[in-house]
């Protein structure tokens, strides 16, 4: 199957910064989604991007479809803490729905 | 907003027995997934369900499981006889259509095995 590498592993930063994440993977994908997990809960959806090269904004979230198609990144602006958690990207694999997911990033913002 | 609710949200069980999670997808949606996370681990999929019948299915989702859809709002996932390994949070996911539209988790089931 499709695999999906995300990076960083782990992310630790102070409130008020910046942070970049990033998912590439060896083959194309048509769809990226990115997820956030907090402790217990299941994924929710943060962003979904369908066409390449597609810059997509919610909140201080942004999140780009990279233009080869195998890899998207997520940036959240001025983190606070409650940005606390897992990230993973994920994407359909081209022969059918099943969602293949990242590794995940977590990210831990000091106040 | 509409969510996939699931029950319940830990179960511990014995090995050997067997469990049946349980799921409401959002009411319009029409595609209906199981995917696991062993703690610590990323999520992975187990299987896709579509009017009635599986549409797909992944190596770990070996004849120890089956999914239903006894009525028009339930989801559920049997493990016939647990085994220590299915240990892991169990999560159902819908969605509209079949690719392309993103899928919605619940928040999970806990499932221990003792």
């Amino acid at each position: 199957g499709q695999q999906l590498n995300q990076s960083p592993q782990s992310m630790f930063i102070q409130e008020g910064e910046d942070v970049s994440m990033n998912c590439t993977s060896s083959s194309i994908f048509n769809t990226w989604l990115w997820y956030k997990q907090d402790p217990g809960e299941g994924p929710v959806l943060l962003i979904a991007l369908y066409k390449a090269g597609e810059l997509t904004s919610n909140g201080r979230l942004t999140a780009q479809f990279g233009i080869t198609r195998k890899d998207s990144f997520l940036n959240i602006s001025a983190s606070i803490p409650s940005d606390v958690g897992i990230y993973f990207c994920a994407g359909p694999e081209t022969s059918g729905s099943r969602l293949t997911f990242g590794e995940g990033t977590q990210l831990t913002v000091n106040p | 907003e509409p969510e996939v609710t699931q029950t319940p949200s830990h179960q511990v069980t014995q090995m050997g027995q067997e469990v049946i999670l349980r799921c409401v997808p959002i009411s319009n949606h029409l595609y209906f997934y199981w995917y696991r996370q062993i703690l610590g681990q990323k999520v992975e999929f187990l299987v896709s369900f579509y009017n009635n019948e599986i549409s797909e299915k992944s190596e770990i989702f070996d004849d120890q499981f089956s999914v239903e859809r006894p009525d028009g709002s339930n989801f559920t996932l049997k493990i016939r006889s647990t085994k220590l390994e299915d240990s892991a949070m169990y999560f159902c996911a819908s969605s509209e259509e079949w690719v392309g539209q993103p899928q919605h988790f619940g928040d999970g089931t806990r499932l221990s095995i003792l």
